[in-house]
């Protein structure tokens, strides 16, 4: 099963662009990568998700490495309510499992 | 379009007791699922479903029944209530065109506001 790693914890200021990193070595050439949030006290939240070419949203954008083994989800002005654990995941290539791990936990400064 | 109801928000029971945590979506999504969050960690799938009739464990289902008789609900149960049950509870549905690493992939996960339950 791929796999993702993310930093535990970052800090940014508000305002400021983030870019949050994810580490996905053993992903294979159909999966696709997702990036869910969950706000304090709330049920997880969709962000974004790609496959091979970067993708923009209203509320991020994901860039997928040329060889896809990494990807960073970029919130262009981080806000207050921007404050959360993000987490990036793949859904297990050849079943219906989404599995999440720890991910990391953004703290947005005023 | 209320997406995914869960009910009760919370919920507090003796070891030894059963209840069930219910999770309700009216998206006519195919793919249904629970987690459980316990304090300060991530989400770990219990079980899911892709369809009416048909259910699969997740990475904990140990304590844990579901079953899925309609589209619409994919009720979780507690036969006998364990301290270690103690978390909050989400459930997710989805799209399901397919298997993951295929068109499925790309299906998103819409999550409910969560279930907390206290077992004591």
């Amino acid at each position: 099963d791929a796999k993702t790693t993310q930093p535990n914890s970052m800090e940014s200021n508000e305002e400021e662009p983030v870019h949050l990193p994810c580490n996905h070595s053993t992903i294979s050439g159909t999966d696709y990568i997702h990036w869910y949030r969950q706000l304090p006290s709330q049920g997880p939240e969709y962000v974004i998700h790609g496959l091979t070419s970067n993708v923009n949203n209203r509320m991020a954008s994901l860039a997928i490495a040329e060889d896809r083994k990494s990807s960073t989800l970029i919130l262009h002005r981080a806000t207050l309510r921007d404050a959360a654990v993000y987490y990036c995941i793949l859904p297990t290539s050849g079943t219906y499992k989404y599995i999440f791990g720890t991910g990391t936990r953004l703290k947005v400064l005023a | 379009n209320a997406g995914v109801t869960q009910t009760p928000k919370f919920q507090v029971l003796k070891t030894g007791q059963s209840m069930t945590l219910q999770c309700a979506q009216d998206m006519n999504h195919e793919y249904m699922s629970w987690y459980r969050q316990d304090p300060g960690m991530g989400l770990r799938l219990i079980h899911y479903s892709v369809g009416a009739g048909i259910t699969d464990q997740g990475e904990v289902p140990n304590g844990y029944n579901v079953s899925r008789s309609t589209t619409e609900d994919f009720p979780l149960r507690l036969l006998s209530a364990a301290p270690s049950q103690t978390s909050v509870y989400f459930c997710a549905s989805s799209y399901s065109s397919g298997l993951a690493g295929s068109q499925g992939g790309a299906n998103v996960l819409t999550f409910g506001a969560g279930s907390r339950l206290t077992v004591l």
